[in-house]
Order: C-alpha cells, then sequence, then structure tokens
C-alpha cells in the first residue's frame, strides 16, 4: 500500500524566510510525486512534478528515495506562497493519486 | 473552456436525505476523479472512471455512496442516505490517460448534513 504523510498541518513563515514543507512517503516501487496547491478561492492545481525537475514561482522539490521524502522548498518565501500545499504520490502506471493530509502555510509579513 | 464544472458549489441538507453531486469534466479529457476534503484527512480519492467504465471504488466509504458516469461528459457522486459524518467539501477532477499529465480539479461542491 501506498501512504503520503505531511507531519506539518500548519506552517507559518515570515515573508523572506526560507520555506520547507515536508513529504514523506512510503511504497515499495518507483513512484511519481507531485505537489498540488490551493490558493484562497481557487481551485487546487498542480505545483510541481519530480519528473520535470522545474522551478516553479521558486519552488523546488526533489525526490530523495534513501528518504523516501519529497520536501518542497523556497529560498525566499513570499505572500503570495500563503496556501495550503498537498503532496501526492502515483504508483508507477497507474492513474491513482495518493494525497497527503496537506500543510496550510502562511507567511507573516 | 470553464475548466471541470460541478454542481451545485454548497448543499446543506438533513440528516436522511438523498445528496447528488455533479460534475462535467474537462472535453476530451479520459480520466475522472471523485475526492472528499476534511480537515481530519486531508484529500481522499473515492473512485475513478476511465472512458466511463469505473476502474477503482476501493475509497468509496460504505454502501451509502454510489457513483455513475452515464457519459463521458457527465458523472453524478449520490450519498443516500446522508449522515453528519458525510459533511465535507467534494472535488472531481478530470485528466488525459496518464496521471504525470496533471489533474485538473472543480471548485468543489461544500457539503453540510444537519
Amino acid at each position: 500500500a501506498q501512504r503520503v504523510t505531511q507531519p506539518e498541518k500548519l506552517l507559518s513563515v515570515f515573508k523572506g524566510a526560507p520555506v520547507e514543507l515536508k513529504c514523506n512517503y512510503s511504497y515499495s516501487g518507483s513512484p511519481e510525486l507531485f505537489w498540488y496547491v490551493q490558493y484562497s478561492r481557487q481551485r487546487l492545481q498542480l505545483l510541481l512534478r519530480h519528473i520535470s525537475r522545474e522551478s516553479i514561482k521558486g519552488f523546488t522539490a526533489d525526490l530523495n528515495k534513501g528518504e523516501t521524502s519529497f520536501h518542497l522548498k523556497k529560498p525566499f518565501a513570499q505572500e503570495e506562497d500563503s496556501a495550503m500545499y498537498y503532496c501526492a504520490l502515483c504508483a508507477f502506471g497507474n492513474e491513482k493519486l495518493t494525497f497527503g493530509t496537506g500543510t496550510r502555510l502562511t507567511i507573516i509579513p | 473552456d470553464a475548466g471541470v464544472i460541478q454542481s451545485p458549489r454548497h448543499e446543506v441538507t438533513e440528516m436522511g436525505q438523498e445528496v447528488t453531486l455533479r460534475c462535467k469534466p474537462i472535453s476530451g479529457h479520459d480520466y475522472l476523479f471523485w475526492y472528499r476534503q476534511t480537515m481530519m484527512r486531508g484529500l481522499e480519492l473515492l473512485i475513478y472512471f476511465n472512458n466511463n467504465v469505473p476502474i477503482d471504488d476501493s475509497g468509496m466509504p460504505e454502501d451509502r455512496f454510489s457513483a455513475k458516469m452515464p457519459n463521458a461528459s457527465f458523472s453524478t457522486l449520490k450519498i443516500q442516505p446522508s449522515e453528519p459524518r458525510d459533511s465535507a467539501v467534494y472535488f472531481c477532477a478530470s485528466s488525459l490517460p496518464r496521471v504525470s499529465i496533471e489533474q485538473f480539479f472543480g471548485p468543489g461542491t461544500r457539503l453540510t448534513v444537519l
């Protein structure tokens, strides 16, 4: 069975400070990992996926298979980063996403 | 394209009543997903369809929940009878084949069962 753990339900960070949202997973095969974000009054949307190895809105996430982690990072937080963030896992060859419980990030001005 | 459309946006009902939530996926998307979001459990997949056929309904909490997809442009999630613990936000999402192509979410239906 696959599982995604986001240990922090709430995270507050000062503007300009570094941000790290933690995500750990359990899955015996090779997973595909994603971060989804829900801004206030907007739809849940894809932020980034590990296979793309891209930086979106200054955020990056590296898949660490040894630690089974996919933490989301940004060096300098901005107020518009305040949102709900979900880490999600997909088993190889599957279409089903397993989400974590989410972390609500608040950026303090 | 308006994206994934869900109706109603808000639903308040009394315990024991039947509730029907509706979803219109993005045209051309083969996959449709129903999720439930709660504070305690986060976002849980209830069921998903491929080309109108249910593929995995293991997340459906109990027999009171049922979902249908009669055609490529419409799906329903029904709760009968509803209970207060069903109160949550229900999301519908659609995607093209290969989930590494992103899932597109609807605005959600906030259900309150009194």
